[in-house]
């Protein structure tokens, strides 16, 4: 079964930081990876669609990073601006479920 | 090109009583997803539909059930409503099975009183 684990599962920081969130995942078994952003009450946004033969995926100020193998990806934002505070969700499509399997999150606070 | 769309956007039942929420999908898309997101929880999948066929069931009751039409809208219903079914229920569609991206819509507030 597949887990996702989310670190830090909260962060603020001051604008213009450049920031990395973590997902991990126990199942290395995966079609793709995706991340997420969710605004409070809203639907989900998507960021970026990392396919599990990419290493990298990159999206203006984002960047997301994938090691399979090691059930890891990484999402780094660069200089960031108060409009980026939401929640951010990683979820890897697993290649038995062909469903997305979220993490918790993290929650994201950029202060002006 | 219209996003995914749910309606209603909020709905408020009564304990007991049955909710139908729908989805409509990016044009091209064939499959839906629906999740369950429970305040303070993640996100829980609940169902997958594609090309018409239910293809996979998350760990919910079976009073959790739904439908995919032949224009590959969704329904999903929620027989004997509880007040632990308050949620915020988010539909998704994606071109074929899971190995393309996925777009969610915005939600529909479920709200059992």
């Amino acid at each position: 079964k597949q887990e996702v684990t989310q670190i830090p599962a909260a962060l603020s920081v001051p604008e213009g930081e450049n920031l990395v969130l973590n997902c991990s995942f126990t199942d290395s078994a995966i079609y793709n990876l995706q991340w997420f952003r969710q605004d409070p009450g809203k639907g989900l946004t998507s960021l970026l669609l990392i396919q599990s033969s990419q290493r990298e995926q990159t999206s203006g100020r984002l960047n997301a990073s994938l090691d399979k193998s090691s059930g890891r990806s990484t999402l780094y934002i660069a200089a960031s601006q108060p409009g980026d505070s939401a929640t951010y969700l990683c979820a890897p499509v697993g290649q038995s479920s062909y469903k997305l399997i979220f993490g918790s999150g993290t929650r994201l606070l950029v202060r002006p | 090109e219209a996003g995914v769309t749910q309606s209603p956007t909020h709905l408020i039942k009564t304990r007991g009583q049955q909710a139908t929420l729908r989805c409509s999908p990016i044009s091209g898309h064939t499959s839906v997803y629906w999740y369950q997101q429970a305040l303070g929880l993640g996100l829980q999948f609940l169902l997958w539909y594609d090309e018409g066929e239910e293809r996979n069931r998350g760990n919910f009751p079976p009073r959790f059930s739904g439908r995919q039409f032949p224009n590959y809208s969704s329904e999903l219903n929620v027989n004997a409503l509880e007040l632990e079914d308050s949620a915020l229920y988010l539909c998704a569609s994606s071109v074929g099975q899971g190995y393309t991206e996925a777009f969610f819509g915005q939600g529909t507030r479920l709200t059992v009183v």
